[in-house]
């Protein structure tokens, strides 16, 4: 099944203690990208990757961390990790810009 | 700087049509992107438009008037499975720049 895949769905953590959060796609897309919704602020698009070593900041990079080693995943990473990045985290990826994306089924981050 | 404005709140009865306007202002424009997305939910793609004009896919359709920054998603014959949230989202760059609006949640009543 094609599909997007994001790991943990859910995590309590605390401050600082660094975090990964991974994502793999099946589908061989190129274009992998990740999000943060909050309420009110709708999906604000944290890093994005056009291929393979080939990665750029969205809106909200601060914080946060990406890299794309491969082309199948896309990790998240939180070196050290505020309350303030507690959220709910979207992975997605395209083959190209009139596919449209598809998400993971998200992970809900709490940082105490 | 870049926006995009969409109602937040839309309501309607099932068998109705509803649509939800998008405007926005991008530094690029390559395309406009709708999602939907229900509670709890990942967003999931709705349709695509990168040249003027109307795009139907079943009961939904979906139009851009580049000339305007303005489009728009049309739901026609609404059932109670529709009410969730409405994104619209701008490809502002070649490759994967998407930005999103605050979402507009419908409400399908009986």
């Amino acid at each position: 099944e094609a599909q997007v895949t994001q790991n943990p769905r859910y995590l309590i953590t605390v401050t600082g203690k660094k975090l990964t959060v991974t994502c793999s796609q099946n589908m061989n897309h190129e274009y992998m990208s990740w999000y943060r919704q909050d309420p009110g602020l709708g999906l604000r698009q944290i890093y994005y990757s056009m291929n393979v070593e080939v990665t750029d900041k969205g809106d909200v990079p601060e914080g946060y961390k990406v890299s794309r080693k491969e082309k199948r995943n896309f990790p998240l990473i939180l070196e050290s990790p505020s309350p303030n990045q507690t959220s709910l985290y979207f992975c997605a990826s395209s083959l190209s810009l009139g596919d449209g994306y598809t998400f993971g089924s998200g992970t809900r981050l709490t940082v105490v | 700087g870049q926006s995009l404005e969409q109602p937040s709140e839309v309501t309607a009865v099932e068998g109705a049509i509803v649509q939800i306007n998008c405007t926005y202002q991008t530094s690029g424009f390559y395309g406009l992107s709708w999602y939907q997305q229900h509670d709890g939910g990942a967003p999931t793609f709705l349709s695509y438009n990168a040249l003027d004009g109307l795009e139907e896919t079943g009961r939904f359709s979906s139009f851009l008037s580049r000339s305007d920054s303005y489009g728009y998603l049309l739901l026609q014959e609404l059932q109670m499975k529709d009410s969730a949230s409405y994104f619209c989202a701008v490809n502002n760059q070649a490759g994967t720049a998407l930005i999103f609006g605050k979402g507009t949640t419908l409400s399908v009543s009986s």
